[in-house]
């Protein structure tokens, strides 16, 4: 069964704690993405991986790391130091990072802060 | 500024009718322009991309235009279903790997 994986759907944490959120792909793609939703609001980008052992900052990096040790997984570290992490969080991956390349997106992890 | 702005934010239609969902951009340079649906809690699933010289895209009942000159595109759902409700989001390619999001219109269809 090809696709994406993000785990856990739900996650809670108490402020000040980071947070790790998972994606696994096994399509075989070169790139990665991680993107933060908000309610009326369009996809942001966190961070991107075009290869392995290299990622870039997207639009809204603050706060946020990556790591790219595997070409199946892209994980997301939410620090205390973002300051709304509460929020729906997407991964998605494509073939490679061109234009016209198709991403194709996990199912979504919902991150609660209190 | 590089935006994409879809238009209305939602809509209700009684199942089996048609609607028409709009997005205007001001991004550039443009690449492409991709509609995903979007349902509540899921990922985005992409329905069409259409590059610059393409005006007209089907994917089954849904069928994307594209307005390179005025910017605009539309996505047609004909003969919607119960299964049409949720997210169409908009997104435009703006080169050097870039997306811009739309908000999405919120679609319900009842029965």
């Amino acid at each position: 069964d090809g696709g994406i994986t993000q785990s856990p759907k739900y996650l809670f944490r108490k402020e000040g704690q980071n947070v790790t959120l998972s994606c696994e792909q096994n399509l075989n793609h070169d790139a990665m993405y991680w993107y933060r939703q908000d309610p009326g609001q369009g996809l942001r980008l966190i961070y991107y991986s075009q290869i392995v052992n290299d990622f870039q900052k997207g639009d809204i990096a603050e706060g946020y790391s990556v790591s790219r040790e595997k070409k199946e997984s892209f994980p997301l570290t939410v620090t205390s130091a973002q300051k709304n992490p509460t929020a729906f969080y997407l991964c998605a991956s494509s073939l490679s990072s061109g234009d016209y390349y198709e991403q194709y997106f996990g199912p979504g992890t919902r991150l609660t802060v209190t | 500024k590089n935006q994409v702005e879809q238009s209305p934010q939602s809509l209700i239609i009684l199942e089996g009718k048609n609607c028409t969902l709009q997005c205007n951009y001001t991004v550039s340079p443009f690449s492409n322009l991709r509609w995903y649906k979007q349902d509540t809690g899921r990922g985005p699933v992409s329905l069409t991309i259409m590059t610059f010289s393409e005006n007209t895209k089907s994917n089954g009942r849904y069928t994307a235009t594209l307005d390179a000159d005025t910017k605009q595109s539309s996505l047609h759902i004909t003969a919607s279903q119960l299964s049409d409700s949720a997210s169409y989001i908009c997104v435009v390619s703006g080169g050097y790997n870039k997306l811009i999001f739309g908000a999405g219109t919120r679609l319900a269809v009842h029965p």
